[in-house]
This record gives structure tokens, C-alpha cells and sequence, in this order.
């Protein structure tokens, strides 16, 4: 059984720029969550996706939009990159909605410049 | 708006200590409080977790102690080790985590000395 993987694991974008990040939930899993959690602070919810639908929203502007694939894979996709969007990013995947459990991934260390 | 309050924000302890960490929340509606532990260069973990019609849950060395009445709940570590070196999260949220909406607070990064 594999964990949940995502790529890349870190990256450098200058400011306007637009970043694509991914990951793979752990088998068997059907709802993705995706973080973002900035040096030295706690995670912070951006957006949540169950069957291929976007099932909740934190507080992130339009900017910051997702995917999930049929394979419940999923994408966070970040346009218009500003200063304040250099964290990690964290994915998560529950078995399926009702279950408290996430299963987070390493992360992907975004810098913006 | 912060919504769960943790504190320390560090802590250090001896081998064999009890380190305990402590969180508050504002919102009634919260109805599922776990704790996460983050080791550096990983995501963070789930520990253990508790639901608010229970005061107390042991899992192992790890212990919730939970107070609806105040809105506070925290975490003690029995016969702490090194290698419990890490930051531990609380978190809260609605609906049991339906969807995924965990309300972190902002870590307790402990250092268990030899």
C-alpha cells in the first residue's frame, strides 16, 4: 500500500507566475485535501475534492484552484503568484468523506521570488 | 481569525518527562479534536484523537484530556523520549472532518533531551 506522494517536492517561481502541483493519494482513498502551511505556523485548509467535486473551501482567493482526476489524483493550480504564497503544501487523502483521518504527503516547498 | 488557540509554541523536556501541550477553541461546533505530530521534512501524522462526549483518551504514552466546559483539551506524553523530538499540532473541525476543514493550531515544537 502505497502513502500519498506528491510532486515536485520543491520549486522556485518569481512573482505572476502560475505553478501546477500534484499528488497521488494513497490507495483506495477517494477525497483529497489540499494545505498550505507557512514556516513555523500551523496548516491551513485551502480547498477539499470527493469524487471529482470540490466539497468544501477554506478562506483562499479564486486564484488557487484544484482538480481531481477519475483516478483521485489531484492538482492544486496557483495563478498570478504573489510573495506571500512561498510555503509548503500539503496534501492529504481520507479513505472517503466521515472519516476524521487525513494521511498527509511530505509536501511540496513552493518559493516565490 | 485564529480558532484554536495552542500553547507553548516550544518545549523542552528530560528523557522520561511529561510534556503537555494545550489548545483552546472559541467554536461550540467543533466536534472532532486530533493531534497531529510533524517531524521535520514530513507531513504531519495523525497521534490520537478525540470526540467531545468523552473527557479522557489513551492510546499507548499518548493521552487527551478533554474539557468541554472550558473549550480547552490537551495532550501528555508519558515517558517522553527523544525520539518524541517533534512538532505536535491540535486541530479541530465540524462534521466529524467530512470535509477535510481541520482548524490547525499553530504547533508545539517539543525537544525531549537524553
Amino acid at each position: 500500500e502505497t502513502g500519498v506522494t506528491q510532486s515536485p517536492t520543491h520549486l522556485i517561481k518569481t512573482r505572476g507566475q502560475q505553478v501546477t502541483l500534484r499528488c497521488s493519494s494513497q490507495s483506495g482513498h477517494n477525497t483529497v485535501s489540499w494545505y498550505q502551511q507557512a514556516l513555523g505556523q500551523g496548516p491551513q485548509f485551502i480547498f477539499q475534492y470527493y469524487r471529482e467535486e470540490e466539497n468544501g473551501r477554506g478562506n483562499f482567493p479564486p486564484r488557487f484552484s484544484g482538480l481531481q482526476f477519475p483516478n483521485y489524483s489531484s492538482e492544486l493550480n496557483v495563478n498570478a503568484l504573489e510573495l506571500d504564497d512561498s510555503a509548503l503544501y500539503l496534501c492529504a487523502s481520507s479513505l472517503t468523506l466521515n472519516t476524521g483521518e487525513l494521511f498527509f504527503g511530505e509536501g511540496s516547498r513552493l518559493t516565490v521570488l | 481569525q485564529q480558532q484554536v488557540k495552542q500553547s507553548p509554541q516550544s518545549l523542552i523536556v528530560q528523557k522520561g518527562g511529561i510534556p503537555i501541550i494545550n489548545c483552546a477553541y472559541e467554536n461550540t461546533a467543533f466536534d472532532y479534536f486530533p493531534w497531529y505530530q510533524q517531524f521535520p521534512g514530513k507531513g504531519p501524522a495523525l497521534l490520537i484523537a478525540i470526540r467531545p462526549d468523552v473527557s479522557e483518551k489513551k492510546e499507548g504514552r499518548f493521552t487527551i484530556s478533554f474539557n468541554k466546559s472550558a473549550k480547552q483539551f490537551s495532550l501528555h506524553i508519558m515517558d517522553s523520549q527523544p525520539g518524541d523530538s517533534a512538532t505536535y499540532f491540535c486541530a479541530a473541525t465540524v462534521g466529524g472532518g467530512s470535509q477535510g476543514n481541520l482548524i490547525f493550531g499553530k504547533g508545539t515544537k517539543l525537544s525531549v533531551k537524553p
